[in-house]
């Protein structure tokens, strides 16, 4: 089956010492994004990409990086990880940008000590 | 402005009872998308429908039926004969063709429903 895969399910880390997580997709889907989520809140944009195109959301902390290797992989690297970073961080595809569907992964959930 | 509004934080039913989960949104747009995501415990969000703001036909799907009524500007979600495993939080969610939104999709909060046995 098509999916959304993320790596690691559950991650824990210390403060301050840097953490990737990785997301891959096997529906061939140009658009990826990458959301955290906190206590069940509604999910917030952190960055997306069309093809390569990168797009940074203007509220995410400069902590936060993405890489894009190619069109199945996508990473976030949390630079120096604060107890606030501590949340569900989803990844998500779409065929298109705007109007197409969403997709998402199952997830991973960083804990931050 | 484009918002949605999911007023019930959180809902609670007996198993088998019927629940209609709300959803309020505001657009500027003519032509949007309305979606409803399910968040089980797991974490993982489900997509559950996608409709567009031309068809304001009702949609079926086994126990899950959606109400789609512009006049209202609201796209409700009704389960049927709820089960356990029903219990999760809702999203209900607006995505415009103009995308003054910068290609996001605006979340509503969320509704919490919980079905006791």
């Amino acid at each position: 089956d098509a999916m959304v895969i993320q790596n690691p399910r559950y991650q824990v880390t210390q403060f301050g010492k840097p953490v990737t997580l990785s997301c891959s997709q096997t529906l061939n889907h140009n658009v990826m994004y990458w959301y955290q989520q906190k206590s069940s809140q509604a999910p917030k944009l952190l960055f997306h990409y069309y093809d390569k195109d990168f797009n940074n959301e203007a509220d995410t902390p400069d902590n936060f990086q993405s890489r894009r290797p190619n069109t199945s992989f996508c990473f976030l690297d949390i630079r120096s990880p604060g107890l606030g970073d501590a949340a569900m961080y989803l990844c998500a595809t779409s065929r298109d940008y705007g109007t197409d569907t969403q997709y998402f992964g199952p997830g991973t959930r960083l804990t931050v000590l | 402005a484009q918002k949605v509004t999911q007023a019930q934080t959180e809902i609670s039913v007996v198993e088998k009872e019927d629940v209609t989960l709300d959803c309020v949104y505001e657009t500027r747009d003519t032509t949007y998308y309305l979606f409803w995501y399910k968040q089980p415990p797991s974490g993982e969000l489900v997509f559950l429908i996608r409709r567009n703001s031309f068809d304001e036909q009702n949609e079926i799907s086994g126990r899950y039926s959606w109400n789609f009524q512009k006049s209202t500007s609201s796209f409700n979600f009704t389960i049927t004969a709820s089960q356990v495993v029903d219990s999760a939080v809702y999203f209900c969610a607006l995505s415009e063709y103009e995308m003054d939104s910068n290609y996001q999709l605006i979340w509503g909060a969320g509704t919490k429903l919980i079905i006791k046995p």
